[in-house]
């Protein structure tokens, strides 16, 4: 069974740009979680997307945004770059269901904004 | 606010050496309590979790934690050591239905074979 898989690995950015990540669920979850894994502050939940729909989000601006497909894949979207906003982005996904379910998580996207 | 404290940093061992790696977390209802694992070049994964029930936790590797609501801390213990237990290891809590993990800054765990 594949597990959830990041896209891309890596990515460079300039400051003001816009960065688009993706993440593709494991199949049948239903879930996705975008985590912000920054030197030094651990990891920051960002959002959290369950049928399509945003279900909560963490304490970042809006120029942090994202979606889910109907396929239950997700994109995040992080408008007018800033230094600050270099981390390891990290998607989790996990299954339908009301209550607490573990994450899964995939390896991450690497962005780095210089 | 709901916040997870990790107490360790840095953990230096040596092999055979018993592990205690403190997690305390802020919160006063119900909680679902997680160690996540992340091993060196490999994504996170779950290391064991508690939702209720029995507040000692086994889970993999010979890994146990243990829940004390008294004193909000969720310990993760390993009575040996390995030197493949060389990861970054970080608590999570989760308060409600929210799904939203709040996580410790994380350990890092070094085990000198």
């Amino acid at each position: 069974e594949a597990g959830v898989t990041q896209s891309p690995t890596h990515l460079i950015k300039t400051r003001g740009q816009q960065a688009t990540l993706r993440c593709s669920p494991i199949s049948g979850h239903t879930s996705v979680y975008w985590y912000q894994q920054a030197l030094g502050l651990g990891l920051q939940f960002l959002l959290w997307y369950d049928e399509g729909e945003e279900r909560n989000r963490g304490n970042f601006p809006p120029r942090f945004s994202g979606r889910q497909f109907p396929n239950y894949s997700s994109e995040l979207n992080v408008n007018a770059l800033e230094l600050e906003d270099s981390a390891l982005y990290l998607c989790a996904s996990s299954p339908r269901g009301g209550g607490n379910t573990e994450a899964f998580f995939g390896q991450g996207t690497r962005l780095t904004v210089v | 606010a709901q916040s997870v404290s990790q107490h360790n940093h840095h953990v230096i061992l040596s092999e055979a050496a018993s592990l205690e790696l403190g997690c305390n977390y802020s919160y006063g209802g119900t909680v679902n309590l997680f160690w996540y694992v992340q091993y060196p070049g490999q994504h996170l994964q779950l290391l064991l979790k508690y939702f209720s029930g029995d507040p000692l936790v086994k889970g993999i590797k010979g890994f146990e934690a243990e829940f004390i609501k008294s004193k909000f801390s969720f310990n993760l213990r390993k009575p040996s050591v390995q030197w493949s237990d060389t990861a970054e290891y970080f608590c999570a809590v989760n308060a409600g239905n929210n799904r939203k993990l709040i996580w410790g800054l994380g350990t890092s765990l070094a085990v000198n074979p």
